[in-house]
């Protein structure tokens, strides 16, 4: 089986410049999370989905942030514009069905975002 | 709010050494705990996971138990290998979808 796939892996791009972020989700999970890695702040949730509605975006560090679910197996992470302090590892996470047991978050390979 | 505390890194052990790595938790209710472990260049990964007091979760030799009266979920394995060298999540899941993540512990093992 396919697990969580992110792109791109890796991204550098200039300040000022929109980013997008990929992840599809493990066919029949229906939670995506969105999380930054940074060597300060350790691991943070930006937001999460459940049903392709976002249930909680009090992460997002600020306007610049959006994500989307445009349909149930994919979401983007976009931030405009981009700022250096935006240079992190993001990583996305899918969850199967609450109810099926397991519960467990499943995580992509994340995307390493350097913004210069 | 909740949040979890982990022993600071690194800890550099060697090989078939004893590992403990500390982490406790605070938390008004009784919430789920896990480990998660996150090798060079990739995601993370569940380890183990308890869900009730004095559980015990256990994967790979790596053993946690559920402490409520200490509020602890300590992670440990008796006989580490280079291979384990990774860094090390300890996390909480209580009302609702989301993890709270300790900040990390780097573990090295040297052959």
């Amino acid at each position: 089986d396919a697990g969580v796939i992110q792109s791109p892996r890796h991204e550098v791009t200039e300040m000022g410049q929109e980013v997008t972020l990929r992840c599809k989700l493990i066919s029949g999970h229906n939670s995506l999370f969105w999380y930054r890695q940074t060597m300060m702040r350790g691991l943070e949730l930006l937001i999460y989905f459940n049903n392709n509605v976002p249930i909680d975006d009090s992460g997002m560090p600020e306007d610049r942030f959006s994500a989307k679910m445009p349909n149930a197996s994919f979401s983007t992470l976009k931030i405009q514009p981009s700022e250096p302090r935006d240079s992190a590892v993001y990583f996305c996470a899918s969850r199967p069905p609450t109810g099926g047991g397991s519960n467990e978050q499943f995580f992509g390979p994340g995307t390493r975002l350097t913004v210069l | 709010g909740d949040s979890v505390t982990q022993m600071e890194g690194p800890v550099t052990l060697s090989e078939e050494a004893f590992l403990t790595i500390n982490c406790t938790y605070t938390a008004t209710g009784y919430p789920s705990l896990f480990w998660y472990v996150q090798y060079p260049g990739e995601g993370l990964q569940l380890l183990l996971k308890a869900t009730k007091a004095d559980d015990k979760g256990s994967n790979k030799g790596f053993e946690a138990t559920y402490r409520k009266e200490t509020t602890s979920f300590h992670l440990e394995k008796g006989s580490v290998q280079v291979s384990d060298s990774a860094v090390y999540f300890c996390a909480l899941r209580w009302r609702g979808n989301k993890l709270v993540f300790g900040a990390g512990t780097i573990l090295r093992v040297k052959s």
